[in-house]
């Protein structure tokens, strides 16, 4: 049962323009959401954070909005640059467990 | 400040054959976690630990045993390596059941 959903698995934007990548859970228990970043060869970095009491986080470039009614968020990154192009996996954590639930990531790629 | 470290990088073994991942953190982390990366599958979650002395499983613990003797060390062991096993493995360490840092990775292949 994936409780964590990334449906697209790849996106294509241009440089200059606005990326949104998706991820859809199940578990109404998650309380804490996370978007990580990964490079080819490299292990997943940390990007951006949002609390369940919040409904936006902005860190420069990069947003992540939560809508806890349709078990849903996004990252909106603008604007995308060609060294962006990375696999971008959402990730959820629900208070009971020690651990992090991920989704299957999407592939982004920027074109200059 | 290495982080987290992750040997050897990579790795082939024959059907049968075991070996040992190590993971190291340099963080004071309680929490060590190891995952696998297969294409299309995500991070599944292999095994797990809160403490040193303590391990718990995860998504996927089947073929694979771990141990935390020291706080800062992680090691993933596979007794008898299976063609299954072929992925790319990460271990992370975190403060809290939140952020996580991860390791550069460990791409093994078995024939």
């Amino acid at each position: 049962d994936q409780q964590v959903k990334q449906n697209s698995p790849s996106l294509s934007v241009q440089e200059g323009r606005i990326s949104i990548l998706n991820c859809d859970y199940t578990n109404s228990m998650f309380d804490y959401f996370l978007w990580y970043k990964k490079y080819p060869a490299e292990g997943p970095t940390f990007l951006i954070s949002i609390s369940s009491i919040k409904d936006k986080n902005e860190d420069g470039r990069f947003t992540v909005f939560l809508n806890k009614s349709a078990k849903h968020l996004s990252l909106h990154i603008v604007p995308s640059q060609p060294g962006d192009s990375a696999v971008y996996f959402c990730a959820a954590s629900d208070p009971g467990f020690q651990k992090l639930v991920f989704g299957t990531g999407t592939r982004l790629l920027v074109s200059p | 400040n290495a982080g987290v470290t992750q040997t050897p990088k990579f790795r082939v073994l024959k059907t049968g054959q075991s070996m040992t991942l190590l993971c190291a953190q340099d963080m004071n982390h309680e929490y060590m976690y190891w995952y696998r990366q297969d294409p299309g599958m995500g991070l599944r979650l292999i095994h797990y630990s809160v403490g040193e002395g303590t391990t718990a499983k995860g998504e996927v613990p089947d073929g694979y045993n771990v141990s935390r003797l020291k706080k800062q060390n992680f090691l993933l062991g596979l007794e008898s390596a299976a063609p299954s096993q072929t992925s790319v493995y990460f271990c992370a360490s975190s403060y809290s059941r939140r952020e996580q840092y991860f390791g550069p990775g460990t791409r093994l292949t078995v024939t």
